[in-house]
């Protein structure tokens, strides 16, 4: 069964101030690694989709990296635009197309 | 123009009533899904469609019925509603390609 984790649960940064989101997986034979973002009262919205251990991809302030085991959503220099909850999704090879979630992890980031 | 809309936003119903949850995409996907988010936030797979054809069944109540008129909308109709219903209901499209899911705003379900 797919496992997912991501940590922290919840993070306040400073604006300017660049962290690192966390998500542990365990899947039988990873398909994709998807990240989205959520906000308050909104549908999760597509971010990126990493499909092999190393693989890197950037969208403004968001660079997400992949290992076997893990991804991180690396936040630089953040603006109080990308408070969001961020939801990582990894996709096993199970014939089927269906993401098992995360719980998220729920950034605010203060001016 | 909202690539995936669902209705309503917000049901609020006493337990014991039946409602239904309306989906419409207009991507031009094949496959259309229904995900529950709890209050915990955790978001999980419900029901997928491909083509009007069920895929996906999770262990969902028999009290909850999806219905595909066609491949592009996906409703999703819950009898003899209960507490532990009580969530946000997602609807989302895909292509069977990509996985890539777009998701709709959320309808917001209470029973009282």
């Amino acid at each position: 069964e797919d496992q997912v984790t991501q940590s922290p649960e919840a993070l306040r940064l400073q604006e300017g101030e660049s962290s690192s989101l966390n998500c542990s997986y365990t899947v039988s034979g990873l398909r994709g690694l998807f990240w989205y973002r959520q906000d308050p009262g909104k549908g999760p919205e597509f971010l990126f989709t990493l499909y092999s251990a190393g693989e890197e991809k950037e969208k403004e302030r968001l660079k997400a990296t992949l290992t076997k085991k893990e991804s991180f959503l690396h936040i630089t220099a953040p603006k109080p635009e990308d408070s969001a909850t961020y939801l990582c999704a990894p996709e096993g090879d199970t014939g089927r197309r269906a993401l098992t979630f995360g719980s998220g992890t729920r950034l605010q980031v203060q001016p | 123009d909202t690539a995936v809309s669902q209705t309503p936003k917000y049901l609020v119903t006493q337990m014991g009533n039946d409602k239904s949850i309306k989906c419409e995409q207009n991507l031009g996907h094949d496959t259309m899904y229904w995900y529950k988010q709890d209050s915990k936030k955790f978001l999980k797979i419900m029901f997928s469609y491909n083509n009007k054809e069920l895929i996906i069944n999770e262990t969902v109540p028999n009290r909850f019925s999806p219905k595909s008129p066609d491949k592009a909308h996906l409703n999703l109709h819950i009898n003899s509603l209960e507490l532990g219903d009580s969530a946000v209901y997602f609807c989302a499209s895909s292509t069977v390609n990509t996985g890539e899911l777009f998701f709709g705003e959320g309808s917001r379900l209470t029973v009282l």
